[in-house]
């Protein structure tokens, strides 16, 4: 089992580019969760998956990002006309129960966002 | 907010001293967790404690947690360079009807050899 897969590991856009960015949970998982993470920062809660689903996105802002979770394949986080504001790493964590069911979530590695 | 709140924020040690990291939130929980970030790394699970929980031990890890103080401390003994990272506390719980895990800011541990 490779754990919870993210790539790219490192993505540099332009200013009003697009970035798509996309996890691959741990084998069995079918719950994600993606995180932003600033530096010297926490990290900040942003959308929750399940198969198809999108189950909390109350952390993600409104406008120009998206996730998805199809039935097959990764799910992927999607921003669009990124700023340098979005300039971050980004995390994945799944889980094979809702909410971690209290064992813990298995993060990836995480895909750091440049926006130049 | 049930962003957890860290103290220190950075702590730096001789090897062999014990480290230990505060961690206070705001609303009910189910459970707090701790992770390890190395340097430009992802989290590593550490330690899972329950709310009916008061100290639970993981090699040289103890974690206590005081629901009516609404805090928990993370205690590494006889640290180690390699335990050099940033620890994070992460309590999960419901928030606005949905089940979430919110981190607080992170201690940066420095162990000088």
């Amino acid at each position: 089992n490779a754990g919870v897969m993210q790539n790219p590991r490192h993505l540099v856009r332009r200013r009003g580019q697009e970035a798509r960015l996309r996890c691959s949970p741990m084998k069995g998982h079918s719950h994600v969760y993606w995180y932003r993470q600033l530096p010297e920062e926490g990290l900040k809660f942003m959308v929750y998956l399940q198969k198809e689903n999108i189950i909390d996105e109350s952390g993600m802002p409104k406008e120009r990002f998206s996730a998805e979770f199809p039935k097959e394949g990764p799910s992927i986080l999607r921003i669009q006309q990124v700023v340098r504001g979005d300039s971050a790493a980004y995390f994945c964590a799944s889980s094979p129960f809702a909410g971690g069911a209290g064992r813990g979530y298995t993060f990836g590695s995480g895909t750091r966002l440049t926006v130049v | 907010s049930q962003q957890g709140e860290e103290d220190p924020q950075a702590l730096s040690i001789q090897e062999g001293e014990n480290a230990t990291m505060n961690c206070s939130y705001k609303t009910s929980i189910n459970n707090l967790q701790w992770y390890r970030q190395n340097s430009g790394r992802g989290l590593v699970h550490l330690i899972l404690i329950r709310s009916n929980e008061r100290e639970k031990h993981s090699g040289r890890l103890r974690v206590t947690l005081d629901t009516s103080k609404k805090s928990s401390s993370l205690l590494i003994t006889a640290s180690r360079a390699a335990d050099t990272a940033s620890y994070f506390c992460a309590t999960e719980g419901i928030i606005q009807g949905a089940q979430k895990l919110v981190f607080g800011q992170g201690t940066r541990l420095t162990i000088n050899p």
